[in-house]
């Protein structure tokens, strides 16, 4: 069964430019989560999605963030315009279904630096 | 709102010896428990969880867990440490109300000596 993935693995910008990272989740996954894991810190849960719905986006900086997950499979989060303080790894995960105790497999993230 | 506390940022052993990382939850209702291990450049890997049952829970790679109600603590063992246990661990709780939502600590990096 193949895993999580996402791409870039890496990529550099400069302050106020944009990016965008894509996430492929395991099939047949409905839920999908978007952390962000900045140095010396745990993840932090974004956004995540219930097929093609948001079922909790509390802590994304909707200013400069969105993310989409068009037909509920592939994903997509961009930061517009970068700052600095974006500098992180962005994680995608996907489990079964939505519910605390179903497991989250995570993609190898993409390391972003923002300079 | 729940929250995790992992105590230790570093820690370092020998190879051979044991191992018990701390971590201690905040949350209202019965946690749903979870340890992740990180490798460099790599994505998270699951551990082991507790959702009920046997408060001892046994994990891959070796790896067990004791939920302790009484002291909010989640604390991760292995009884003989190898060179390919070097990674970072986190704690992380949900609960059944929150939808699949993971709250993480902060990590603690393991170094291990030969």
């Amino acid at each position: 069964e193949a895993g999580v993935a996402q791409s870039p693995r890496y990529k550099i910008i400069e302050k106020r430019q944009s990016v965008a990272f894509w996430c492929n989740p395991i099939s047949g996954h409905a839920t999908l989560y978007w952390y962000q894991q900045i140095l010396g810190q745990g993840p932090k849960l974004l956004i995540q999605f219930q097929n093609n719905g948001v079922v909790d986006d509390s802590q994304l900086p909707k200013d400069r963030f969105s993310a989409e997950r068009l037909k509920g499979v592939d994903s997509t989060l961009k930061i517009q315009p970068a700052k600095l303080e974006d500098s992180a790894v962005y994680l995608c995960a996907s489990s079964l279904v939505l519910a605390g105790l179903y497991e989250q497999y995570f993609g190898p993230g993409t390391r972003l630096t923002v300079t | 709102a729940q929250s995790v506390t992992q105590p230790d940022i570093h820690i370092t052993v020998s190879e051979g010896a044991s191992l018990e990382l701390r971590c201690n939850y905040s949350y209202g209702a019965t946690p749903y428990l979870f340890w992740y291990v990180q490798s460099p450049g790599q994505g998270l890997q699951l551990l082991l969880k507790y959702f009920s049952g046997d408060t001892l829970v046994q994990g891959i790679k070796g790896f067990e867990a004791e939920f302790k109600r009484s002291q909010s603590s989640f604390n991760l063992r292995k009884p003989s440490v190898h060179w390919s246990d070097a990674a970072e661990y986190f704690c992380a709780v949900s609960g059944g109300t929150s939808y699949g939502k993971l709250t993480f600590g902060q990590g603690t990096i393991l170094t291990v000596h030969p």
